[in-house]
């Protein structure tokens, strides 16, 4: 099973700042990577897939980088609506298919 | 635009059965790969299984295996998740969610996402 590691587990951003939240797969997964976004209360979000390509209607303030075992999720300038939890997501190899543990955005 | 919808909120004793249902619409049902992840209160995400319907085998992870079972209904773009042997752990919201699968290629994010059931057990 691959382990995805999701750092850090907080992070405390000012509105208008850039965050950048990171993942490392504990082998490599190509670029089969997601990123969600989950609000409370609310089921998650996709984001990125393919590591780096944005899914329909998502801002472009939100991007994806890396291949193999670490990924990057930058967001450049944090709106009001961005502070959540971000998950990756490796879809690579399976069963099963395997999340981080979350990075929780949270206003500074 | 694909749409999932999914049964309401459970209670269940620990020791019985629940199983939640998951309708699509907007697409073809036999080109999706419907997935089951759930959420613990206050916990992250958990990939439980999927099937795609052109293939209609199902995939488990390995801990849910023997206690989870994933199926498809292709005539009424249902798919279902039954987990037995319920106890208080699996107290949780249970999301199903798309992928997209033909018979030579799949794309295994997921999007969109059903809203959630709530499933509580206790006694």
């Amino acid at each position: 099973e691959i382990v995805m590691t999701q750092s850090p587990a907080t992070l405390s951003v000012s509105p208008g700042e850039r965050a950048t939240l990171s993942c490392r797969a504990s082998q490599s997964v190509s670029s089969n990577l997601a990123w969600y976004q989950q609000k409370p209360g609310q089921a998650p979000r996709l984001l990125i897939y393919g590591a780096s390509t944005r899914a329909t209607g998502i801002p472009a303030r939100f991007s994806g980088s890396g291949s193999g075992t670490d990924f990057t999720l930058t967001i450049s300038s944090l709106q009001s609506e961005d502070f959540a939890v971000y998950y990756c997501h490796q879809y690579n190899n399976w069963p099963p298919w395997t999340f981080g543990q979350g990075t929780k955005v949270e206003i500074k | 635009q694909v749409q999932l919808v999914q049964s309401g909120a459970e209670v269940k004793k620990p020791g019985s059965s629940v199983k939640v249902s998951c309708k699509a619409s907007g697409g073809t049902f036999s080109s999706y790969a419907i997935n089951w992840v759930r959420q613990a209160p206050g916990q992250g995400l958990e990939w439980m299984g999927g099937i795609i319907p052109i293939f209609g085998t199902p995939n488990y992870a390995q801990r849910f295996q023997g206690r989870v079972t994933i199926t498809a209904d292709e005539s009424t773009s249902t798919a279902y998740m039954e987990l037995s042997s319920l106890r208080s752990e699996d107290t949780a919201v249970y999301y199903c969610a798309n992928g997209y699968c033909s018979t030579t290629t799949c794309r295994n994010w997921f999007d969109p996402w059903g809203q959630g059931t709530l499933v509580t057990v206790s006694s």
